[in-house]
């Protein structure tokens, strides 16, 4: 089934570990993004990726890395976690010129 | 960059009651105002939008009402069921274009029977 697939669907990581939440879609999307959702504030775009090789800053980056190494995968990197990063995190993709985006399942991070 | 704002944060009816839920926007060079539905523990959907070049879309029981002037848009459910039950997000772009969305802080509509 084409579509966009995130992993892990969940995990706790101690504080101050690095972690690297995976993205994958089939749909041959130019853009993908990063978004994490927190109770009360919504869905908030952390990176994005117009298309590959190519990737630029949303409203919530620090202590966030990105890459786009190819079209279908869109890796999202925390090099140190802190608490603060606890939070749902969902990856999506839209082709160009089409807002529609198609989300992924989430990631439950919980950082300890 | 966009700000967008949603109100209400929750909203209860009665099954077979029409359910309104608002949003305002900043920029006014936004040009597209997607709807997403998000069932309890499961990814958001989009279920209807709008581009800016037209003031209404409708879609069965749901409808998207867009006032360029006073930068708010507007989801309608009409006949609501208790399977509407869900978060509700609006959103708009950061910048002029259809992607990198902003999101509102959503709506928790509860459809009683």
């Amino acid at each position: 089934t084409a579509g966009i697939t995130q992993a892990p669907t969940s995990q706790i990581l101690a504080a101050g570990r690095s972690m690297t939440l995976r993205c994958t879609q089939d749909m041959r999307h130019n853009a993908m993004y990063w978004y994490r959702q927190d109770l009360g504030l919504g869905l908030r775009l952390i990176h994005y990726s117009n298309t590959a090789g190519t990737t630029g800053k949303g409203e919530v980056p620090d202590g966030y890395s990105v890459s786009r190494a190819n079209t279908d995968d869109f890796p999202l990197t925390l090099a140190s976690a802190v608490p603060s990063q606890t939070s749902v995190y969902f990856c999506a993709s839209s082709a160009t010129g089409n807002g529609g985006y198609t989300f992924g399942s989430g990631t439950r991070l919980t950082v300890v | 960059g966009e700000n967008v704002e949603q109100h209400p944060s929750t909203l209860s009816v009665q099954e077979g009651d029409s359910a309104v839920i608002k949003c305002t926007y900043s920029d006014s060079a936004s040009n597209y105002f997607p709807w997403y539905k998000q069932e309890l523990g499961k990814r958001p959907q989009l279920i209807i939008d709008i581009r800016s070049n037209v003031g209404e879309k409708k879609d069965q029981r749901i409808a998207v009402t867009l006032n360029k002037t006073a930068k708010h848009f507007s989801l309608h459910i009409t006949e609501t069921q208790p399977e509407d039950s869900a978060v509700y997000f609006c959103a708009a772009p950061l910048n002029t274009g259809f992607q990198k969305l902003v999101f509102g802080t959503g709506t928790r509509l509860l459809v009683s029977p």
